[in-house]
């Protein structure tokens, strides 16, 4: 399995301010995905990242909110703009040649003030 | 719409004893994935078991092994002799084809007690 790193581990964020969150991984996969973790929840999908791409979001998620840039097959991030303290969650990067099999990265916890 | 149902939020149990975490889908289809994914405290999900729906047999990787019901859509995990390491959040997920991503149930939070 591929070893997956993020950047930050954890941050305390301004109402209005955005953070960008780096996910990169140690050899070259397809897919890259993007997921919430609200405090004491589950996990959802944002949107999945491929290289050469727009980014394709799930319902409920949109680009001027989560801007995702994917420039190679190692590398992608994810910006969290004009932050409310709703968005504080644990963000984690998962990667895969294919969706059914999905390594994760070990998340981002933001907190929003 | 597919779904997935984890209906124990909170389990317990004592060192080298053995437990079981329920989960149930509701899908139409006929081909597809169930995962047991573990996040300890570290954040990190660590994929546990996977299970195909067309193989009959259950997975089993090592202490962890599934109870897979096709028909009844059940996919329960069972951990024999609980270690402390064990102590985790427990996600169950499924993944077809068509939707192309996967999705997560609510998560078991499991505590392993010396």
């Amino acid at each position: 399995s591929a070893v997956i790193s993020q950047k930050p581990s954890r941050d305390i964020c301004q109402r209005g301010t955005s953070l960008t969150i780096q996910c990169q991984v140690d050899s070259q996969v397809t897919m890259m995905f993007w997921y919430r973790q609200q405090p004491g929840q589950s996990l959802t999908l944002i949107a999945t990242a491929n290289q050469g791409s727009e980014a394709t979001y799930e319902s409920g998620f949109v680009i001027d909110k989560f801007p995702i840039s994917r420039p190679n097959l190692t590398f992608s991030t994810l910006t969290v703009s004009n932050m409310s303290p709703e968005d504080s969650s644990i963000y984690l990067c998962s990667v895969g040649d294919r969706a059914d099999t999905q390594y994760f990265g070990p998340g981002t916890r933001l907190t929003v003030l | 719409a597919q779904t997935v149902t984890q209906s124990q939020p909170e389990m317990s149990v004592q060192e080298a004893e053995t437990v079981t975490l329920s989960c149930t889908y509701d899908t139409s289809e006929n081909n597809y994935y169930l995962f047991w994914y573990k996040q300890p405290p570290s954040r990190q999900m660590i994929l546990v078991i996977r299970q195909e729906a067309y193989k009959q047999q259950n997975a089993t990787e090592n202490r962890f092994s599934v109870n897979f019901q096709k028909a009844a859509k059940s996919f329960s995990l069972k951990i024999s002799d609980s270690q402390l390491g064990d102590t985790a959040m427990y996600f169950c997920a499924f993944y077809n084809y068509n939707t192309d991503k996967l999705i997560f149930g609510t998560g078991t939070r499991l505590q392993v007690f010396p």
